[in-house]
C-alpha cells in the first residue's frame, strides 16, 4: 500500500497546521502510525508515535489522530513556530512487517 | 545515553561495493532491532532493511534483495550495512535507526547519517 501526503503547506507562525496521511489499501487500523520530523542537516526525530502519542520532550504543540473514515492518519501542529520549518513524513508497516514512509510535506512556516 | 554512532562519508565508483559501520551504545545491543533508510538527494526517506542484533536473522526491502546485508558484531555492539554494485543512484544519506520496541514499530534514536557518493 501507499501513504499519501499532502506535498507542501504553508502557514504563518501561531497558526495551527494539520497533515494527513492516507493509506491506499488496508485500514489505517491495521498498523500504527508514526511521524517524523526531517530538516536538512539533522538526523530524523518523531514527534508522534502510535498514531498519537508523544515521544518524551515533543511539545504538546504537537498531536496525532486517526480517522477510519477518511482511512487517514493526522500530525496537527498548534502554535506554529519558525523552527518548526521541517520535511514531516508519516511511517507505517505492510503486512509483511516492512517499513513504509509516506511521500513527504515540505512546511513552510 | 543511548547513541548511533556511523562511519564516515564514502565516494565510490559505479560497480563497486560499500559498507557502512553503524556503533550503538548506551543500551544492551540484543534488545532492539536495528533498521536502515536512506534518503536521496530531493527524496524522501527509503527503508532497506532491518536487522535482529541477537542474531536471528535480517529482512530486506524487496528493491535490495541480492544487493545488501545487514550484519552484526555484539563484542563492539556494531550494525554494518553492505551495498553491493553501486549506481550513481544509490548516492544518498544512509541513516541507521533504533526501534524502539515490536509492538509498535517506532524509530526512538538515529544515527547521524553517512553520505555515500557514487560517481565515475
Amino acid at each position: 500500500f501507499v501513504l499519501t501526503q499532502p506535498h507542501s503547506l504553508s502557514q504563518s507562525p501561531g497558526d495551527t497546521v494539520t497533515i494527513s496521511c492516507t493509506r491506499s489499501s488496508g485500514s489505517i487500523a491495521d498498523n500504527y502510525v508514526h511521524w517524523y520530523q526531517m530538516r536538512p542537516g539533522s538526523s530524523p526525530t518523531t514527534v508522534i508515535r502510535e498514531y498519537d502519542q508523544r515521544p518524551s520532550g515533543v511539545p504538546d504543540r504537537f498531536s496525532g489522530s486517526i480517522d477510519t473514515s477518511s482511512n487517514s492518519a493526522s500530525l496537527t501542529i498548534s502554535g506554529l513556530k519558525t523552527e518548526d520549518e521541517a520535511d514531516y513524513y508519516c511511517q507505517s508497516y505492510d503486512a509483511n512487517n516492512r517499513v513504509i514512509f509516506g511521500g513527504g510535506t515540505k512546511l513552510t512556516v | 545515553q543511548v547513541q548511533l554512532m556511523q562511519s564516515e562519508a564514502e565516494v565510490q565508483k559505479p560497480g563497486a561495493s560499500v559498507r557502512l559501520s553503524c556503533k550503538t551504545s548506551g543500551y544492551t545491543f540484543s534488545r532492539n532491532y536495528i533498521h536502515w533508510v536512506r534518503q536521496a538527494p530531493g527524496q524522501g526517506p527509503e527503508w532497506m532493511g532491518i536487522i535482529d542484533p541477537r542474531g536471528t536473522g535480517a529482512d530486506y526491502a524487496r528493491k535490495f534483495l541480492g544487493r545488501v546485508t545487514l550484519t552484526t558484531d555484539s563484542s563492539t555492539a556494531t550494525v554494518y550495512l553492505d551495498l553491493a554494485s553501486l549506481t550513481p543512484d544509490d548516492t544518498a544519506l544512509y541513516y541507521c535507526a533504533r526501534e524502539y520496541d515490536q509492538s509498535s514499530g517506532w524509530f526512538d534514536y538515529w544515527g547521524q547519517g553517512t553520505q555515500v557518493s557514487v560517481s565515475s
